[in-house]
């Protein structure tokens, strides 16, 4: 079966404009996970949604934020940006909570 | 959840069997420990899981002592390919929720 998708695959943004990633889940998995990847900070945990609730949340500003829909894909947004949200944003899915997540390609986000 | 400490990184060589030790003393009683592997550019790909004593599947080893306090992934006869960063996780059920807390990860570069 398809694995997760992530679009677009690369995007460059200038400070202070605001950005939406999408994540398509593999078919059936109910929970979405969002993860920022930097070289100084590593992998970091943005936010879980579960059958559009988010449920769980990382020690992100309130700039990051993200939604799912009822097919479980999922959306997040990050407003006013800034140089440092440079980086790779994963989404993972899983069948359920505590299951294996399964990770997408990511999306390479720059802002100049 | 429970912070893990596992070697920044490692060298080997083509043929060669690798261990990697991951260190976590705080392990709470219901937490699985959990290794990943990540290739520049892409998303981690899960590995391995286990809970206690040993798990085996067809690309690695899991050997977990009875205290649970440390773990070691073991990667039989490792390739170029095997080249990586591998990421240990402890928990990743919090609370019913999905929430992977990474680490640096060991560096692995296998040489010819």
């Amino acid at each position: 079966k398809a694995g997760v998708t992530q679009t677009p695959r690369y995007l460059i943004k200038t400070r202070g404009q605001q950005v939406t990633l999408s994540c398509s889940p593999i078919s059936g998995h109910r929970s979405v996970s969002w993860y920022q990847q930097t070289p100084g900070q590593g992998l970091q945990f943005l936010f879980e949604y579960f059958s559009e609730t988010q449920r769980n949340k990382g020690n992100f500003p309130g700039r990051f934020s993200g939604r799912q829909f009822s097919n479980s894909r999922s959306e997040m947004n990050v407003s006013t940006l800034e140089l440092g949200d440079s980086a790779l944003y994963l989404c993972a899915s899983s069948l359920l909570a505590g299951d294996e997540q399964y990770f997408g390609p990511g999306t390479r986000l720059t802002v100049t | 959840l429970a912070k893990t400490t596992q070697p920044i990184s490692m060298d080997s060589y083509e043929g060669q069997e690798v261990n990697i030790t991951c260190s976590h003393n705080n392990i709470a009683t219901n937490d699985y420990i959990t290794w990943y592997q990540q290739f520049p550019s892409q998303g981690p790909r899960f590995i391995i899981q286990g809970y206690k004593t040993k798990v085996t599947n067809e690309v690695a080893s899991l050997f977990i002592p009875a205290d649970r306090k440390s773990s070691t992934l073991s990667l039989p006869r490792v390739s170029l390919s095997d080249t990586a960063v591998y990421y240990c996780l402890v928990g990743g059920f919090s609370g019913g929720y999905n929430k992977l807390i990474f680490g640096a990860g060991t560096r692995l570069a296998v040489h010819p």
